[in-house]
C-alpha cells in the first residue's frame, strides 16, 4: 500500500518569494513520484515525476523536487514565485511493478500575495 | 496541444436518477481512467480501462457504477440511482502505453445530486 501527506493545505507567499509545498510519502516498494497543479476549473497538469535516476527532478514553469529517500519526501520548489502560479498542487505516489494507479494527497492551494 | 475534454461541465441531478458522464479521450491513448474528488477531499481513484475492459478498479467502484466505450471514442462513466455522496467532481484521464505512466486530466465534470 501506498500513501502522501502533504503537509499544509494552504500555502501563502508573496510574488518572487521562495515556494516550498511539502509531500511526505510511503511506500513498500521504490516509488513513483509526480506533482500536479490544477487551476481554477481545468484538470490536472502534470508539473513534474520521478522515476529513476537523477533524484532532483526539473519541471515545468520553473517548478522542481528533489526526491529523497531517507526522508521519504519530495518536496516541490520553485526560487520565485509568480501571481500565474496560484493554484492547487496535488503530491501523487505509484508503485512500479504492481499497480501504476496514483495515490494522491489531499492537495495544498498556493496563494500569492503581490 | 491535444487535450481530454469532458461533458457536462456541471450536472445537477435528483437524488435515485441516473446520470453519464462522458469523456473524449487524447486520440492515440489506450488507457482511460475516472478519478473522484469530493470538495475537500483527495482525488481518488475509481476505476481503469484498456482493451475494452476494466483493468483496476477501486471499492468505490461497486454495482452502482459502470463504464464503456460505446462508439470507440467517447470513454463514458454511468451512475445508477445516484446518493446525495455521490456529488463530487469527476476527471477522467487517459494515457498512452508504456513507460512513462504519466495520466492526462480531462477539466472534470462537477456532479451535484439534490
Amino acid at each position: 500500500a501506498q500513501s502522501v501527506t502533504q503537509l499544509g493545505s494552504h500555502v501563502s507567499v508573496s510574488e518572487g518569494a521562495l515556494v516550498l509545498l511539502r509531500c511526505n510519502y510511503s511506500s513498500s516498494v521504490p516509488p513513483y513520484l509526480f506533482w500536479y497543479v490544477q487551476y481554477p476549473n481545468q484538470g490536472l497538469q502534470l508539473l513534474l515525476k520521478y522515476t529513476t535516476g537523477a533524484t532532483l527532478v526539473k519541471g515545468i514553469n520553473g517548478f522542481e523536487a528533489e526526491f529523497k529517500k531517507s526522508e521519504t519526501s519530495f518536496h516541490l520548489t520553485k526560487p520565485s514565485a509568480h501571481m500565474s502560479d496560484a493554484a492547487e498542487y496535488f503530491c501523487a505516489v505509484s508503485a512500479p511493478g504492481g499497480s501504476y494507479i496514483p495515490t494522491f494527497g489531499r492537495g495544498t492551494s498556493l496563494i500569492v500575495h503581490p | 496541444e491535444p487535450e481530454v475534454t469532458q461533458t457536462p461541465s456541471h450536472q445537477v441531478t435528483q437524488m435515485g436518477q441516473e446520470v453519464i458522464l462522458r469523456c473524449v479521450p487524447i486520440s492515440n491513448h489506450l488507457y482511460f481512467y475516472w478519478y473522484r474528488q469530493i470538495l475537500g477531499q483527495k482525488v481518488e481513484f475509481l476505476v481503469s480501462f484498456y482493451n475494452n475492459e476494466i483493468s483496476e478498479k477501486s471499492e468505490i467502484f461497486d454495482d452502482q457504477f459502470s463504464v464503456e466505450r460505446p462508439d470507440g471514442s467517447n470513454f463514458t462513466l454511468k451512475i445508477r440511482s445516484t446518493k446525495l455522496e455521490d456529488s463530487a467532481m469527476y476527471f477522467c484521464a487517459t494515457g498512452l502505453a508504456g513507460a512513462s505512466y504519466e495520466q492526462y486530466f480531462g477539466p472534470g465534470t462537477r456532479l451535484t445530486v439534490t
